[in-house]
């Protein structure tokens, strides 16, 4: 079935450390973005990218990094620098030259910083 | 700056009634606008889709209607059942760009 997989679903990280979120989608879409969520608050843009090797940052992009050099493939750094890193995680895609611009989403990452 | 504001912020009714979950936003140059349903701890489900050029869209008992001059739409959910029970979030694409705005959404308990 065609969809996104992020992984892992849990993560602990100790301060200091940096630690890699994985969103994988083979729902052929060229542009991909993360997302974090913070209770009660609406989902904030950290970064996104439209095509293979190309990327920009949203709106609070500062201690996350992000790769793309695989169209199916996005994954997201959250380094040491970003203050206040626990949150739930969200990877999304969507057609960029597509109809509808249509928003699907995987199940989410949740990250805590122990 | 585009922001979309959802009310109310919690909603708990009984089983069987029809109910109408808001959602403004502030600019109306938009592209689409998405409402996504989210189960606790899990990620966010796509249940309507609006274009900018629709006024409406139906999917079962869900009917989403969009009003772009006044900034607002609204989910109206017919029978509601305790399966309903959820967070709903609305999201708003800008036009010319690839950032969609969302709401903080409207938690919805139905009561059997």
């Amino acid at each position: 079935d065609g969809g996104i997989t992020q992984s892992p679903k849990y993560l602990f990280r100790k301060e200091g450390q940096n630690v890699t979120l994985s969103c994988e989608q083979n729902l052929n879409h060229d542009a991909m973005y993360w997302y974090r969520q913070d209770p009660g608050q609406g989902l904030r843009l950290i970064y996104y990218s439209q095509i293979v090797n190309d990327f920009q940052k949203g709106d609070i992009a500062e201690g996350y990094s992000v790769s793309r050099e695989k169209k199916e493939s996005f994954p997201l750094t959250v380094t040491s620098a970003q203050k206040n890193p626990t949150a739930f995680y969200l990877c999304a895609s969507s057609i960029t030259a597509g109809v509808t611009g249509e928003l699907f989403f995987g199940e989410g990452s949740r990250l805590t910083v122990l | 700056k585009q922001e979309v504001t959802q009310i109310p912020a919690a909603l708990s009714v009984p089983e069987g009634e029809n109910l109408v979950l808001n959602c403004s936003f502030t600019d109306s140059a938009i592209y689409n606008l998405q409402w996504f349903r989210q189960d606790p701890g899990k990620g966010l489900t796509s249940l309507l889709l609006i274009q900018s050029s629709q006024r409406e869209q139906t999917s079962g008992r869900l009917n989403a209607s969009l009003d772009k001059s006044s900034g607002r739409s609204t989910l109206y959910i017919a029978a509601s059942q305790p399966g309903d029970s959820a967070t709903y979030l609305c999201a708003v694409r800008d036009t010319g760009g690839f950032k969609t705005i969302f709401g903080a959404g409207t938690r919805l308990f139905v009561k059997a």
